[in-house]
């Protein structure tokens, strides 16, 4: 059974970089069947797409957060990351990590429990 | 704001049908990108329970369908228990992006 789990800081100071990984487990995390992606939910709202990597190394992010994203895969690890620089209180989010099955619908079918990140000094 | 509309809430009995829609554009749902649902329950991280319009993974209820009419897909859960109240999220691509609609909170009363 694949699992993702996120991890990183719960707390991160206006201005600075979010930096989160996703630790895929059960699973390879090398195949051209699937894409890797980060989602975010701000408290008490809906979810938004920050961004997704695909096999081909391909990376696809929000229009609006693309400035002030990177995601990167680490095969020998079985990782991938998320790091969102500049941050504001704006980002204060629950981030979650999970499997894109590729294909003619986002289709995300294994997410992790999502981790909190608050910004604030 | 999002590109997807959903109506903010919707409330049905038990054993009841509700739907829920999600109005895109001609840039989106109402071209050849498909929509994919999912349920979130508080607390809890979404799960896909509709994909490519119509399409049930494997282990969702069959009273949970999909369908889609122009620039407008729907959600429709037959049999309304209490376990389906949640929130629903509408997803669908942009061009190469991903997008998220507003959210529906489902109410079983």
């Amino acid at each position: 059974q694949l699992q993702v789990q996120e991890s990183g800081p719960g707390l991160v100071k206006p201005s600075e970089t979010l930096s989160l990984i996703c630790t895929v487990s059960g699973g390879s995390i090398s195949s051209m069947s699937y894409n890797w992606g980060w989602n975010r939910q701000p408290p008490g709202k809906g979810l938004e797409w920050i961004g997704s990597i695909y096999y081909s190394g391909n990376t696809y992010f929000n229009p609006s957060l693309k400035s002030r994203v990177t995601i990167s895969v680490d095969t020998s690890k079985n990782q991938f990351s998320l790091k969102l620089s500049s941050v504001t209180a704006a980002d204060t989010a629950v981030y979650y990590c999970a499997r894109g099955i590729v294909g003619a619908t986002p289709l995300f079918d294994y997410w992790g429990q999502g981790t909190l990140v608050t910004v604030s000094s | 704001q999002s590109a997807l509309t959903q109506p903010a809430s919707v409330s049905g009995s038990p054993g009841q049908s509700i739907t829920i829609s999600c109005t895109g554009t001609s840039s989106d749902v109402g071209s050849y990108n498909l929509v994919s649902w999912y349920q979130q329950r508080p607390g809890k991280a979404p799960k896909v329970m509709i994909y490519e319009d119509n399409k049930r993974p494997s282990g969702v209820s069959n009273r949970f369908s999909g369908s889609k009419s122009g620039s407008t897909a729907s959600l429709t859960i037959s049999g309304l228990q209490a376990e389906d109240e949640a929130d629903y999220y509408c997803c669908s691509y942009v061009g190469s992006f991903v997008v998220f609609g507003g959210g529906t909170r489902l109410t079983v009363l």
